[in-house]
């Protein structure tokens, strides 16, 4: 168990809809990062949080959006859902931003 | 732009047959090479970090080494628990990690 915790744990939505995962860090962590994973692209940075604070992005659609709340969990909006937003979505938490990344066990979305 | 590859893609190894990955990197300004081990449908699992050419880091069965352009990891007489995806990634400059494709590898009985 990473200490990171990520719900749902499965999404099945259809086109066009919005959804909200969401990511609690591990204790102490201040970075928070959101990676998408399809079968054959690898993990895909999206964006990152340090402290409330967006720090970096990514390869993140318009359609999509993130933020880190005082309490330092972590909530990443999809929204105008298509079926190539299917894929495994992660968060990850650091101590620094630049240190190793501890991941939770992912939100698998469908969207059919 | 950084670049993470990682070879082979896959490889299939009879349990006790020792082998190694490889990891080679294109970054300006290394700050750390990770390595982590993801099974299907889960997340990556941290495995080592290493910061600077010339360092080894192991666990288990496993060790990965640093070179200027690349890692490797290491598996000695792996077992078929070993089987997951290895995962390297890149940490540089002010950007966050930044990982390879990773190779998959099958341990056989």
């Amino acid at each position: 168990d990473s200490g990171v915790t990520q719900t749902p744990k499965h999404l099945i939505t259809a086109t066009g809809q919005r959804v909200t995962l969401r990511c609690s860090p591990r204790s102490g962590d201040l970075s928070v990062y959101w990676y998408q994973q399809s079968l054959d692209q690898g993990l895909q940075f999206l964006i990152q949080y340090y402290n409330g604070e967006e720090r970096a992005k990514g390869n993140i659609l318009e359609r999509f959006s993130a933020q880190q709340f005082p309490d330092l969990h972590s909530e990443l909006n999809l929204s105008s859902l298509e079926l190539g937003d299917s894929a495994l979505y992660f968060c990850a938490s650091s101590v620094e931003w630049r240190t190793e990344a501890f991941f939770g066990q992912g939100t698998r979305l469908t969207v059919v | 732009e950084d670049q993470v590859t990682q070879s082979p893609e896959a490889l299939r190894l009879q349990e006790g047959e020792s082998s190694s990955l490889n990891c080679s990197y294109t970054v300006s300004g290394l700050r750390g090479l990770f390595w982590y081990r993801q099974d299907p449908g889960k997340g990556p699992e941290f495995l080592f970090t290493l910061y600077s050419a010339g360092e080894e880091k192991e666990k288990e069965r496993l060790k990965a080494t640093l070179t200027k352009k690349e890692s490797f990891l290491h598996i000695t007489a792996p077992k078929p628990e070993d089987s997951a995806t290895y995962l390297c990634a890149v940490s540089a400059g002010n950007t966050p990690l930044v990982f390879g494709k990773g190779t998959r590898l099958s341990v056989i009985a």
